[in-house]
Parts: C-alpha cells; structure tokens; sequence
C-alpha cells in the first residue's frame, strides 16, 4: 500500500459526460502527478501540482483540467467524455516537485466511457 | 519517437531461470533521472528503483539487479532465480528537466512454475 488514495475505483459513464476523479496524496506528500493508462496510449503524463500550483503539463487534453486543494488532495475533472477516454487513471504523489522524487502510485480509477 | 523504448512486449520464463528487462531512452538532458516500476495483475504501480545521470554504478537489490550504461542509453533490469510472484508488467520510466515523464509501454513478464 503506497499511501495514495484514488476514488472511486471503477466509473462507468455515457458519452458526453463529465466526471470528477480525486486522489489523497500520501502524508506529508506536497507533489501530486495525473496519468492515463491506455492500451493503445500507455501511461501517459498528465499533469503535476505542487502545494496547490500547477507545475508541468503534459498530454493532458482541453477538455480534461485538474486542481491542487489546501488540504492537498487532488481532482482531475474529464468532461465532454469520448469512448477513447476509457482508461486507468493514476494519481501518483511525491514529498517535493522534482525531476528526481520518486512518485508513488495510488491503486488507479478505472473508467469506461459507453 | 519514444523517450523510452522497451522492445520486449512480452516474455516467458520458468521459474529459477534468470531473465533480463530491456530499456533504453532518448534524452538530450544531462540531468535526468530513470525509474523502475512494477504492475502486478492487481494494477498498482509499485516503485522498484531510481536512477540519476551522474550515478552509473550498477545496483543490486536481493535478486534484482540493474545495468545502467550512458554509452548506450539503457538501463536494464534483472531478476534472477525468477519466482512466480514476480510475473507482472514491468515499465521503465524517464524523467528529464522541466518535470517531463515518460513511461516505457512496460514488459510482460510470466514466470511459469
């Protein structure tokens, strides 16, 4: 058990939808990371927060956005849903920002669009 | 073009037998850093080792062990006496300046017993 909670653990949702994934860092872990795990994509980068501060995007789409809260935990918001968004969604979380932390992994949210 | 490559999609071993991950990387940093990570069939992501630019000593943890060379952009990864517990995928992963991170599209491995 890393430490990192993920909610909920499966969604199943329509097209055209908006969801809302959260994510609780580990304790004292001030850095929280996005992916997407697909089978075509793999495990892409999303994007990183760091004590409430967007630090680095990565492939994360417009119509996907993320927010960093006081208490550090973490939502990654995915709307106007399309079948291909169908994945596993990691949050990861490191105690610092940096290129060098090692990101512990939550258990993931799978999500399967209809 | 892939930051990180892992050619094998797949392998299979019998148990005790030692097998070798491959991983190699692209990166025009000189500071970067390379990571380890395994999934098992539970899905988790479980950290296994870090690496940075500047530290090419070869590390061996129990029965894992990894092969860091510059000259050839790689950073392998050995098991050996391969145990049925160790069946999972396995990614290797690039962190480079800027807080860029790219996975490796990860290696299957069965270990048969």
């Amino acid at each position: 058990d890393s430490g990192v909670t993920q909610t909920p653990k499966h969604l199943i949702t329509a097209t055209g939808q908006r969801v809302t994934l959260r994510c609780s860092p580990r304790s004292g872990d001030l850095s929280v990371y996005w992916y997407q795990q697909s089978l075509d994509q793999g495990l892409q980068f999303l994007i990183q927060y760091y004590n409430g501060e967007e630090r680095a995007k990565g492939n994360i789409l417009e119509r996907f956005s993320a927010q960093q809260f006081p208490d550090l935990h973490s939502e990654l918001n995915l709307s106007s849903l399309e079948l291909g968004d169908s994945a596993l969604y990691f949050c990861a979380s490191s105690a610092e920002p940096g290129q060098q932390e090692t990101q512990y992994f939550g258990p993931g949210t799978r999500l399967l669009v209809l | 073009a892939q930051k990180v490559t892992q050619a094998q999609t797949e392998i299979s071993v019998v148990e005790k037998e030692d097998v070798t991950l491959d991983c190699v990387y692209e990166t025009r940093d000189t500071t970067y850093y390379l990571f380890w990570y395994k999934q098992p069939p539970s899905g988790e992501l479980v950290f296994l080792i870090r690496r940075n630019s500047f530290d090419e000593q070869n590390e061996i943890s129990g029965r894992y062990s990894w092969n860091f060379q510059k000259s050839t952009s790689s950073f392998n990864f050995t098991i050996t006496a391969s145990q049925v517990v160790d069946s999972a995928v396995y990614f290797c992963a690039l962190s480079e300046q800027g807080n860029q991170f790219y996975f490796g599209t990860g290696t299957s491995l069965t270990v048969i017993p």
